[in-house]
């Protein structure tokens, strides 16, 4: 089946760093969707790419799909402490509606 | 606007115990699904449901039976509790096939 891998699973900054986790997929997506998880939080939608080589950004957040439309990435410039959380991304696994989550990266910022 | 709802938050079960998690939404949307989340594995699928009356299994559907006899509500039942079924359990919903997902605040399921 399907499989949509993270990188790295952990990462630790100092606040003000920049940050990036990396999404690849096993298959070809139709569209690929990032969220974000605050400790003991639930997962919270941050943004949908559709076409191929895609940027778009949230303000200090900037997410990429890639040309193959199998990789995603998501950069986080000069991080801050309401940063930190595990972020996702997903993936349409067959029908759009059954999601493929990655595994996810937790981000820890401090001072 | 309450969005999704999901109760009990906190659950402990012995094994072989059954109960059931209850997930309702207000905002109309069709497509609801049923996730578990465990340490470093992400949020895996167990079963799904674009519209009432119409269910499927998703990644890891054994030991875990849902219906969908409204658009509200979306129920996952536990037949017999095991262990492994630890984890923390998250509803979502989505207006239509591919939109973004809302997560409901999720349950912890404890199995001693």
């Amino acid at each position: 089946g399907q499989q949509v891998m993270q990188i790295p699973q952990y990462q630790h900054v100092q606040e003000g760093e920049d940050f990036t986790t990396y999404c690849n997929s096993s298959t070809t997506l139709s569209n690929i969707q990032w969220y974000k998880q605050r400790p003991g939080g639930h997962p919270v939608f941050l943004i949908q790419l559709v076409k191929s080589g895609e940027v778009k950004k949230q303000k200090r957040l900037t997410f990429q799909f890639g040309e193959a439309k199998k990789n995603s990435s998501l950069h986080i410039t000069a991080t801050q402490t309401t940063d930190v959380g595990t972020y996702f991304c997903a993936g349409p696994s067959g029908t759009a509606s059954k999601l493929t989550f990655g595994t996810g990266t937790r981000l820890q910022v401090t001072l | 606007n309450a969005g999704v709802t999901q109760t009990p938050k906190f659950q402990v079960l012995k094994t072989g115990q059954s109960m059931t998690l209850q997930c309702a939404q207000d905002m109309n949307h069709e497509y609801m699904s049923w996730y578990r989340q465990d340490p470093g594995m992400g949020l895996r699928l167990i079963h799904y449901s674009v519209g009432a009356g119409i269910t499927d299994q998703g990644e890891v559907p054994n030991g875990y039976n849902v219906s969908r006899s409204t658009t509200e509500d979306f129920p996952l039942r536990l037949l017999s509790a095991a262990p492994s079924q630890t984890s923390v359990y998250f509803c979502a919903s989505s207006k239509w096939d591919g939109s973004e997902a809302f997560f409901g605040q999720g349950t912890r399921l404890t199995v001693v």
